[in-house]
């Protein structure tokens, strides 16, 4: 069992470029998640998934779009990349709903120049 | 949205100490875990506990959900402990973490 997994681990992009953040998960957990972490601070929801076919907002979700391919896979989307968006994403998942326990993914480190 | 307050924000101890870690949050939640950041960035889930008390080896922790408040404890501390410690609530289906403490410990 790999847990949940992301692609890439690091991305370096330009102001204005897109991007796509990939996010699997073979525990067949039915929500999934995706967060920022910027320096110094803890983690911020940003969209999740509660199972598939459904996506909603959470903290922080201007600048980006998700979209869950299907059980196993959560994507998120930065259309027209900022420097606000350098950070680390981190992708989650857990059985059934955000009460239930959550198991994150390794991160990938995004700067945006 | 709920807030939630960890204290103390850093603490060097020496290896072999023990150390209690707070976690104060501001509404009711449904949710509550305690992760463990490591040096190189992963999180590494340590309780799932909305409420009630749970060990495991030197680690353990316990909800007061009534009162708010999470407290985790480390014993005889080792230099693999380093690193942040989060607390993270959910509350109205809305995921928040608390800004860490801040762990070193030295041999």
């Amino acid at each position: 069992n790999a847990g949940v997994t992301q692609t890439p681990k690091f991305q370096v992009l330009k102001t204005g470029q897109s991007m796509t953040l990939q996010c699997a998960q073979d525990m067949n957990h039915n929500s999934m998640y995706w967060y920022r972490q910027d320096p110094g601070m803890g983690l911020r929801l940003i969209y999740y998934s509660a199972s598939e076919g459904t996506t909603d907002k959470g903290e922080v979700p201007n600048g980006y779009n998700v979209s869950r391919l299907n059980k196993r896979e959560f994507s998120l989307r930065l259309e027209s990349a900022a420097p606000s968006q350098t950070s680390v994403y981190f992708c989650a998942s857990s059985n059934s709903g955000i009460n239930n326990e959550q198991f994150f993914g390794p991160g990938t480190r995004l700067t945006v120049l | 949205g709920i807030q939630v307050e960890q204290s103390p924000p850093d603490l060097i101890l020496q290896e072999g100490a023990n150390s209690t870690l707070r976690c104060n949050f501001s509404d009711s939640v449904n949710n509550l875990q305690w992760f463990h950041q490591n040096p190189w960035g992963q999180l590494i889930n340590l309780f799932y506990i909305p409420s009630g008390t749970k060990q495991n080896g030197r680690l353990s922790a316990t909800t007061v959900a009534t009162e708010r408040y999470s407290l985790l404890y480390i014993s005889s501390s080792q230099t693999t402990d380093s690193g942040v410690y989060f607390c993270a609530v959910v509350n109205n289906n809305d995921m928040r973490f608390g800004a860490g403490t801040r762990l070193t410990v030295k041999p």
